[in-house]
């Protein structure tokens, strides 16, 4: 089965720039869309990325997706870091068969 | 602006049923595949179910095939699914999301709701 890793957690400061990997397992994870999903604690998630690098509105440009075939991964980079941003963020893959997510990864900002 | 708002969640016990509710409004409903997705408690996100923008195809995933039904009525711009023979591990926050584009399926989801918690306990 189709699998994506996520660090499970990164942190870093107000004003900064992180960066957040999601890896496949196997296969080319450009073959389809990766989407990132922002849940902040209690709240139900929300979509910052979808279709690799297109942006909900509302969503600022400090957010941004990326894919790297050689890696066969995806990343969020989030630029300009403000404590809202503090949150879980979840990738997201369908390999043709399976829906899949990450298992999320829990961005600190201090 | 896109809607989307999840209803008919509460405590139930193993082997009942539940019909779970998403009243959409902000974009033409029948144009959109939707999406049902859940979150265990301290778990992360599952993809459910899925229906095609005209009701025709839907797909599940494994764990429900067979219990859950997802329908549409769009002439009340709302997402149903109907879950029947519940177990303890359908325990869960069940959120309703819209698929980005219009007519097409692509298993990704642009909006959510903001969820309605299901309880499957005696």
């Amino acid at each position: 089965n189709f699998m994506l890793t996520q660090p499970h957690s990164v942190s870093e400061s107000p004003g900064k720039t992180v960066t957040i990997s999601c890896t496949g397992s196997s296969g080319s994870i450009a073959s389809n869309y990766v989407q990132w999903y922002q849940q902040r604690p209690g709240s139900a998630p929300t979509t910052v990325i979808y279709e690799d690098i297109q942006r909900p509105s509302g969503v600022p440009d400090r957010f941004s997706g990326s894919i790297d075939r050689s890696s066969n991964s995806a990343s969020l980079t989030i630029s300009g870091l403000k404590t809202e941003d503090e949150a879980d963020y979840y990738c997201q893959f369908y390999d043709g068969s399976n829906v899949v997510f990450g298992g999320g990864t829990k961005l600190t900002v201090l | 602006q896109v809607q989307l708002v999840e209803s008919g969640g509460g405590v139930v016990q193993p082997g009942r049923s539940l019909r779970l509710s998403c009243a959409a409004s902000g974009f033409t409903f029948s144009s959109y595949a939707m999406h049902w997705v859940r979150q265990a408690p301290g778990k992360g996100l599952e993809w459910v179910a899925v229906i095609s923008h005209d009701g025709r195809n839907k797909y599940y995933t494994y764990s429900v095939e067979g219990r859950f039904t997802i329908s549409r009525d769009s002439s009340k711009n709302t997402l149903y699914l109907q879950m029947n023979s519940l177990r303890a591990e359908d325990t869960a926050m069940y959120y309703c999301a819209r698929d980005p584009e219009p007519d097409q399926l692509l298993y990704c989801f642009d909006y959510w709701g903001q969820g309605t918690l299901v309880t499957v306990s005696s």
